[in-house]
């Protein structure tokens, strides 16, 4: 049983540049979260999908954020004209629809420079 | 939203003691996780615990969702158990989304 995998662990980029992340979940889960941590703080949720749905979007995604599950698998978080602000860790996690709760990859830690 | 909060932020032991972490919440929950996030950023799930009592190995958990809070529990607490722990909750009007507590920084002296 091979847990929540993500992609890049660590991405260093120039502010404006565009950087995209990958996450491939537990392999029977259809549900994938994307939730964003900054130091010091709890992790904070941007986005999820059941299967290839979007089915909720925070306020925390602006239009610069894009997020897709084109067949329903893995997901890629894309970020344009990166901005400093963006500098955190992005989390992936994936779960069941009922029960057992989220489990979460180890991360990718996006630094703008 | 649902608000979370945890008790208390910061807390140091030594190794060997026991120790009460609280996560209170606003309104009723479908789901309540309990976290710890290693020093490499890894969120570990410690708990599943909506309501009830659950226990594994030194660490237990209960939740009374009722009155809306819930309890992990450290017990003979070791160095290797520092590190963040995070309480975090599904609302009942989510789909799914977790709603994290700020965490209680847990430092363990040898």
């Amino acid at each position: 049983d091979t847990g929540v995998s993500q992609n890049p662990r660590h991405k260093i980029t120039k502010r404006g540049q565009n950087v995209t992340f990958r996450c491939d979940p537990i392999s029977e889960h259809n549900r994938l979260y994307w939730y964003r941590q900054t130091l010091g703080q709890g992790p904070e949720f941007l986005t999820y999908f059941q299967n290839e749905a979007q089915l909720e979007k925070s306020r925390l995604l602006s239009d610069r954020f894009s997020a897709e599950r084109p067949k329903g698998s893995f997901s890629t978080l894309e970020i344009q004209r990166t901005e400093q602000g963006d500098s955190a860790m992005y989390l992936c996690a994936s779960s069941l629809p009922s029960g057992a709760g989220q489990f979460f990859g180890p991360g990718t830690r996006l630094t703008v420079l | 939203g649902i608000q979370v909060e945890q008790s208390p932020p910061d807390l140091i032991l030594q190794e060997g003691a026991n120790s009460t972490l609280r996560c209170n919440f606003s309104d009723s929950v479908n789901n309540l996780q309990w976290f710890h996030q290693n020093p490499w950023g890894q969120l570990i799930n410690l708990f599943y615990i909506p309501s009830g009592t659950k226990q594994n190995g030194r660490l237990s958990a209960t939740t009374v969702a009722t009155e809306r809070y819930s309890l992990l529990y450290i017990s003979s607490s070791q160095t290797t158990d520092s590190g963040v722990y995070f309480c975090a909750v599904v609302g009942g009007t989510s789909y799914g989304k977790l709603t994290f507590g700020q965490g209680t920084i847990l430092t363990v002296h040898p």
